[in-house]
């Protein structure tokens, strides 16, 4: 399968804890994006990678989020001290170059208790 | 800011009928248009897209025509299926960079 792939599928866990979500994009995609679904809304951009360099951060992402990217492959995703208002479905693109489209993971579903 | 707007549903159809689902924009600039599509347990797809106006997305029996004038993209397919139910997601980007979307429209096809 080469498409791209998420881990965990699920994760539940309780307020205040870390988590870390990862992302496997499409061999060679260069671009990889990470959004944020909440239930009956659309995708909401969170930040994007060309190869290893963040180039955009939503406001949506607050300190307690951060991306990484290293050696322009696999991203993480770890949110600190989770809340409530976490739970959501992350999801992860990727594309080739700037002009393709992009390509979307199962998503990694959030519950924070 | 860019935005998207289309229809609320849920939309209930009668298969083999027709279907709109409207779609209009407001953007900074030049957007590409897209139609995502989610199926019941599954990841995001793409559908259809355009690139500049006039152009016009189709697949699977599904269109969308980019109208420049109205600032729309609706999706039309002429005779639906009971496996065309899934949630229809309208988006948009500028530079093809990050897509912004609408908040989807839920289509349940009944034999």
């Amino acid at each position: 399968d080469t498409g791209v792939s998420q881990n965990p599928r699920h994760k539940i866990t309780k307020r205040g804890q870390n988590v870390t979500f990862r992302c496997d994009p499409i061999s060679e995609h260069n671009r990889l994006y990470w959004y944020r679904q909440t239930l009956g809304q659309g995708p909401e951009f969170l930040t994007y990678f060309q190869n290893e360099a963040q180039l955009e951060k939503s406001r949506l992402l607050s300190d307690r989020f951060s991306a990484e990217r290293p050696k322009g492959s696999f991203s993480t995703l770890e949110i600190q001290r989770t809340e409530q208002g976490d739970s959501a479905m992350y999801l992860c693109a990727s594309s080739k170059t700037v002009q393709e489209t992009q390509y979307f993971g199962p998503g990694t579903r959030l519950l924070v208790l | 800011g860019n935005s998207v707007t289309q229809m609320e549903g849920p939309v209930t159809l009668s298969e083999e009928a027709f279907l709109t689902i409207n779609c209009t924009y407001t953007a900074t600039g030049y957007p590409s248009l897209f139609w995502y599509v989610q199926y019941p347990g599954e990841g995001l797809q793409l559908l259809l897209k355009a690139t500049k106006a006039d152009d016009k997305g189709s697949n699977k029996g599904f269109e969308a025509t980019y109208r420049k004038e109205t600032t729309s993209f609706h999706l039309e397919k002429g005779s639906v299926q009971v496996s065309d139910s899934a949630v229809y997601f309208c988006a948009l980007s500028i530079g093809n960079e990050k897509l912004t979307f609408g908040t989807g429209t839920r289509l349940t096809i009944i034999p």
